[in-house]
């Protein structure tokens, strides 16, 4: 399978905690976002990666989230502390950097926080 | 920033024709994009635009005026499996390039 792999899918954990969430871009992929989506609404920009460099993160992220991609392959977010208002679905997506921009998106990993 | 504007819901039946709206509020616009997204599954991308008029992939088509700041997706001959959510995405003209997404429209595609 050449698409994006996230694992894992399902996370649930007690408030406090730290979780972290791996990403396996499409290989061929420069780029790499993480978004995230609660119930009803759309993707939100959380943070992105060209390479392995961290160029762009969502001002509404807090210094309890952090994400890395060394040697510009796989990336993981890791949310310490986790507050009941981190509940969501953490988007990984990958693109190639061409015009349409296009993303593609793996499954997702769902976090409840207890 | 970025804040885009579709409606929450739209009902059609099989066979018909469906437009979803999308007004976007951008301060660096570089293209539009749709993705469909079925329950419990990932985004999948349908289409995109740079620049004004049509793009036409199949039965689903999408439109943009730049100079309105509005887009729209049709989708034709309308199947049961069309029913999931449809966003819409404003593309920044940055480096990162990064997609900011609507809320969503929900389509019911009833036989």
């Amino acid at each position: 399978d050449t698409g994006v792999s996230q694992n894992p899918r399902h996370k649930i954990t007690k408030r406090g905690q730290n979780v972290t969430f791996r990403c396996d871009p499409i290989s061929e992929h420069n780029r790499l976002y993480w978004y995230r989506q609660t119930l009803g609404q759309g993707p939100e920009f959380l943070t992105y990666f060209q390479n392995e460099a961290q160029l762009e993160k969502s001002r509404l992220l807090s210094d309890r989230f952090s994400a890395e991609r060394p040697k510009g392959s796989f990336s993981t977010l890791e949310i310490q502390r986790t507050e009941q208002g981190d509940s969501a679905m953490y988007l990984c997506a990958s693109s190639s950097g061409l015009q349409t921009g296009e993303l593609f998106f793996g499954e997702g990993s769902r976090l409840t926080v207890l | 920033g970025q804040s885009l504007e579709q409606p929450s819901e739209v009902t059609a039946v099989e066979g018909a024709i469906v437009q979803i709206n999308c007004t976007y509020q951008t301060s660096g616009f570089y293209g539009l994009s749709w993705y469909q997204q079925h329950d419990g599954g990932a985004p999948t991308f349908l289409s995109y635009n740079a620049l004004d008029g049509l793009e036409e992939t199949g039965r689903f088509s999408s439109f943009l005026s730049r100079s309105d700041s509005y887009g729209y997706l049709l989708l034709q001959e309308l199947q049961m499996k069309d029913s999931a959510s449809y966003f819409c995405a404003v593309r920044a003209n940055t480096n990162a390039g990064k997609s900011t997404f609507g809320d969503g429209t929900t389509l019911t595609v009833k036989p």
